[in-house]
């Protein structure tokens, strides 16, 4: 059974920093890309980062977070990581990992993790 | 880059058949799959219809996904609305340089 289960987030002041991970299993992970999706309370789903497979050097951002955001992943502990400096209040969010669906592809998600939240308040 | 807008909510009747429209700004809709997501309150989302038109297993025939390159949009289709379908749906795509694109998110109400 393919499993997404993220840890770190919780609440920080404007311009701090935080850590998510996500713990995978129940699929070979180092074939496949892991994206990072946010959404801000009651709104919509917001698209991050993104790892490919393999050793994880093709990373892609979205250009709100470019430059202050980096994603990376660990293929001997099965975990992708996001790594979030210069938080702003807009980045208040749940941040969901999610696994796509074929290896080496970026095209569309299979697996979720359960959500973690990250506020960022004063 | 491209831009996925999909209207804000549509409503219908249980048993009824819903469609939810999915318009891209700037390129081809048919340059790159869409997929669709179903997200209840206070859940995670899941996957509806991947490149295009394909379902999971798992999800029923009732749910169905097309692209019409004359509006240049993608559609999702529900028939024989239930209750339990009241959701948002967000359509997904991806662009050139693998960046992932949603759509605004639709919420369904079936009245």
């Amino acid at each position: 059974e393919v499993q997404l289960l993220q840890s770190g987030g919780g609440s920080v002041q404007p311009g701090g920093s935080l850590r998510l991970s996500c713990a995978t299993s129940g699929f070979t992970f180092s074939r496949f890309a892991i994206s990072w999706v946010r959404q801000a309370p009651g709104k919509g789903l917001e698209w991050v980062a993104s790892i490919g497979g393999g050793l994880g050097r093709t990373t892609y951002y979205a250009d709100s977070v470019k430059g202050r955001f980096t994603i990376s992943r660990d293929n001997s502990k099965n975990t992708v990581d996001l790594r979030m400096t210069s938080l702003r209040a807009e980045d208040t969010a749940l941040y969901y990992c999610a696994k796509f669906h074929t290896d080496g592809s970026f095209r569309h998600f299979d697996y979720w993790g359960q959500g973690t939240r990250v506020t960022v308040s004063s | 880059n491209f831009m996925l807008t999909q209207p804000h909510s549509v409503s219908e009747s249980p048993g009824e058949t819903v469609t939810i429209s999915c318009t891209r700004s700037g390129g081809s809709i048919a340059s790159n799959y869409v997929q669709w997501y179903q997200q209840r309150p206070g859940s995670v989302p899941t996957t509806l219809i991947y490149e295009d038109h394909q379902r999971p297993s798992g999800v029923p025939g009732r749910f169905s996904g097309s692209i019409d390159s004359s509006s240049n949009s993608a559609s999702l289709t529900i028939s024989g609305l239930q209750t339990e379908d009241e959701a948002d749906y967000y359509c997904q795509s991806y662009d050139s340089t693998n960046h992932v694109v949603f759509g605004g998110g639709t919420k369904l109400t079936v009245l």
